[in-house]
C-alpha cells in the first residue's frame, strides 16, 4: 500500500473549518483514499473514503487532487469534540485479504 | 449498521498469566478480522489477520505462539495473550469488514473495536 504523509499536529477555532491535508504521491490507480480518526482511548472511528471524486457525507468531506497525489479532509464546522488523532490512509479496495495500515496521523486540537 | 465490539474493555493480570481478548461484530457477518496493538502516544501497529476458519497471518516480528488468535465463526475473533509480560502491556484494536453486507462506508471498509487496554503487572 502507498506512504501517507501528514503534518504532525493542526490547531483549529471551534466552529471554523479544518482543514487537513494528507499527500500519497505514489498512489496506485487502483487505491482508495480513507481517512479514520482516533479520539483518546477509544478504536479508531471511520469518516470517510474516496477514489478520485470529492465525496462528502454526514462527517466530513473528502477534496481529492485530479493527479490523486493528494487529499484535503475538511470538517466543516469543528467543535471541541472533534479533537483527535486524524489518519489518512491510501489501499487497496477489495473484498478479504486487504490490510489497514496506519501511519502517524496529523494531531487535531480544536480550541475554544 | 457496522458495529464492532470487544471484550473486556480493560484487564489487569499478572505476569505469566493468559488474557483472552474477544472481537465480536454484533450486526454482520466477517470472513476476516484484524488485530492491532497501539502502545501509549504511538499510532496502531498491525498484529495479524485473522481468517474465519483457518490459521492467521501474523505480520513479521509477532509472534504467532504467544499471540494466539482463533476465528471460529464469522462474527467472532479471539485474541489470547499467552505468559503476558509487562512489555505486553498495550491497547489491543480488533477490526472487521462487512463485505457483500455493506456498512456506512460500503463493503470493504474496515470498522474497529472500542479496544483493549491490557496491564500486566
Amino acid at each position: 500500500d502507498a506512504k501517507t504523509t501528514q503534518p504532525p499536529s493542526m490547531d483549529c477555532a471551534e466552529g471554523r473549518a479544518a482543514n487537513l491535508p494528507c499527500n500519497h504521491s505514489t498512489i496506485s490507480g487502483n487505491e482508495y483514499v480513507y481517512w479514520y480518526r482516533q479520539i483518546h482511548s477509544q478504536g479508531p472511528q471511520y469518516i470517510i473514503h474516496g477514489l478520485k471524486n470529492n465525496e462528502t457525507n454526514e462527517m466530513a468531506s473528502l477534496i481529492i487532487t485530479e493527479d490523486r497525489k493528494s487529499s484535503t479532509l475538511i470538517l466543516p464546522h469543528a467543535t471541541l469534540r472533534d479533537t483527535a488523532v486524524y489518519y489518512c490512509i491510501v489501499r487497496v479496495a477489495n473484498t478479504g485479504g486487504f490490510k489497514t495500515i496506519f501511519g502517524a496521523g496529523t494531531r487535531l486540537f480544536v480550541k475554544a | 449498521g457496522a458495529v464492532v465490539s470487544q471484550h473486556p474493555s480493560r484487564v489487569i493480570c499478572k505476569s505469566g498469566t493468559s488474557v483472552k481478548i474477544e472481537c465480536r461484530s454484533l450486526d454482520f457477518q466477517a470472513t476476516t478480522m484484524f488485530w492491532y496493538r497501539q502502545f501509549p502516544k504511538q499510532s496502531l501497529m498491525l498484529m495479524a489477520t485473522s481468517n474465519e476458519g483457518s490459521k492467521a497471518t501474523y505480520e513479521q516480528g509477532v509472534e504467532k505462539d504467544k499471540f494466539l488468535i482463533n476465528h471460529a465463526s464469522l462474527t467472532l475473533s479471539t485474541l489470547t495473550v499467552t505468559s503476558a509480560h509487562p512489555e505486553d502491556s498495550s491497547f489491543y484494536i480488533c477490526s472487521a469488514a462487512p463485505g457483500t453486507s455493506g456498512g456506512r462506508g460500503g463493503v470493504d471498509t474496515q470498522y474497529f473495536g472500542p479496544g483493549t487496554r491490557l496491564t500486566v503487572l
